[in-house]
């Protein structure tokens, strides 16, 4: 089946630093993919998506890329603050389903 | 609330019990899938379902599960004679449509607990 990893599991860094979270994916024919935040004691909440014919997405102080080549997708948090401390997962969809594989996740742990 | 709402948040039960999870899927969407997540790992694919039909259930385990989506109501999933192995924190999401390039909005989960 699938598999989708995450390099780091754990991430800290200072509030107003830039975060980049790293997911590499191994089927190289999914089509979609997305980010998703999750809370403790709450189930994940979307943050931005990707199609496989794009390179790169923007959304508020969040941005997706995707490199195809290596099948490697990673989310850049600009200025972290004390709200984004969370465990984000890396979701893959392979074209045409409905399944979503989802990676262990990484923990990000903002300092004040 | 128009999100995806999941009860009962937190589910006790004695092995050998059956559990029933519930799910409304937000307004609007036709499409529920249920999710497995052990602590500290990520989300496992159970089941997909629309109204009255189990689409894919690849994920399911072939005995003591079973989730259904009526005509009216919430969907369910359902196990049977608990066992300690089946606590976990069971998810719910929903679609509007069964296009595979859309996000899956998800429920706060219910949190299964087996003495």
């Amino acid at each position: 089946g699938e598999s989708v990893g995450l390099h780091l599991p754990t991430l800290s860094v200072q509030e107003g630093d830039n975060s980049i979270i790293n997911c590499a994916y191994s089927n190289s024919a999914s089509d979609y993919f997305i980010w998703y935040k999750q809370e403790s004691g709450k189930g994940p909440q979307f943050i931005i998506d990707i199609r496989s014919n794009m390179d790169k997405r923007q959304g508020q102080r969040v941005t997706v890329l995707l490199n195809k080549t290596v099948k490697h997708l990673s989310l850049q948090i600009a200025a972290t603050q004390p709200g984004d401390s969370a465990v984000y997962f890396c979701a893959e969809v392979p074209d045409n389903f409905n399944k979503f594989y989802f990676g262990s996740g990484t923990k990000l742990n903002v300092k004040p | 609330n128009a999100g995806v709402m999941q009860n009962p948040r937190h589910l006790v039960r004695r092995r050998g019990q059956e559990a029933r999870l519930r799910c409304s899927p937000m307004k609007g969407h036709s499409h529920v899938y249920w999710y497995r997540q052990l602590p500290e790992e990520g989300l496992k694919f159970m089941v997909y379902l629309q109204k009255e039909n189990i689409i894919d259930e690849s994920g399911m385990p072939k005995e003591r599960f079973s989730a259904e989506f009526p005509k009216e109501g919430p969907s369910i999933l359902r196990i049977q004679q608990v066992v300690r192995g089946d606590s976990a924190a069971y998810f719910c999401a929903s679609s509007p449509t069964d296009r595979g390039n859309q996000p899956q909005h998800f429920g706060d989960g219910t949190r299964l607990s087996i003495l």
